[in-house]
């Protein structure tokens, strides 16, 4: 079944202590990006890759890392998670960006909090 | 900047009920417009993706338009069902190439059997 995989679903974390959220998808598609989504901001582009070692800010990126060593692996990492990264974090993939442009396709997921 | 809006926040109909869910956007350069349904607590489904060049999608019991010339989009659901209960996102992928796609806040559907 053609999918993007995120892991862990949920975590509960200490400020400060890092972490990794993982990313992973099966279509070998060359475009994979991260979000997060807040109440009342929506969903906002943290960091996108457009092909293996190639990565990219996106419109909040202060305090995340990411890196794309392999196509179908694009791990979230936090080195010193705040409070203010409580969020719900989505990954996402699509064939290319480049028109004709392709479907994106989403995780399920991962609700992450930060105490 | 591409901004994307969704009115009415929530919806709430009968079973049976055709209806029309609205998204509009600023820029008339986009690449594309998606649609999407999000369950509580869960991921994001793609429903419909329109191309810039085409008018409408359509999948099952789903319609899409595209009218970039007005900056609009619409979602319509024939014959709504209790399961069709969600929030349905629309996004414009934004010409930027970042691959970013631009939500709109989302409308929250109720069908009451």
């Amino acid at each position: 079944e053609a999918q993007v995989t995120q892991n862990p679903r949920y975590l509960i974390t200490v400020t400060g202590k890092k972490l990794t959220v993982t990313c992973s998808q099966n279509m070998n598609h060359e475009y994979m990006s991260w979000y997060r989504q807040d109440p009342g901001l929506g969903l906002r582009q943290i960091y996108y890759s457009m092909n293996v070692e190639v990565t990219d800010k996106g419109d909040v990126p202060e305090g995340y890392k990411v890196s794309r060593k392999e196509k179908r692996n694009f791990p979230l990492i936090l080195e010193s998670p705040s409070p203010n990264q409580t969020s719900l974090y989505f990954c996402a993939s699509s064939r290319t960006t480049s028109p004709p442009s392709y479907e994106q396709y989403f995780g399920p997921g991962t609700r992450l909090t930060v105490t | 900047k591409q901004e994307v809006t969704q009115i009415p926040a929530a919806l709430s109909v009968p079973e049976g009920e055709n209806l029309v869910l609205n998204c509009s956007f600023t820029d008339s350069a986009i690449y594309n417009l998606q649609w999407f349904r999000q369950d509580p607590g869960k991921g994001l489904t793609s429903l419909l993706l329109i191309q810039s060049s085409q008018r409408e999608q359509t999948s099952g019991r789903l319609n899409a338009s595209l009218d970039k010339s007005s900056g609009r989009s619409t979602l319509y659901i024939a014959a709504s069902q209790p399961g069709d209960s969600a929030t349905y996102l629309c996004a414009a992928l934004d010409p930027s190439n970042t691959g970013k796609l631009i939500f709109g806040q989302g409308t929250t559907l109720q069908v009451k059997p």
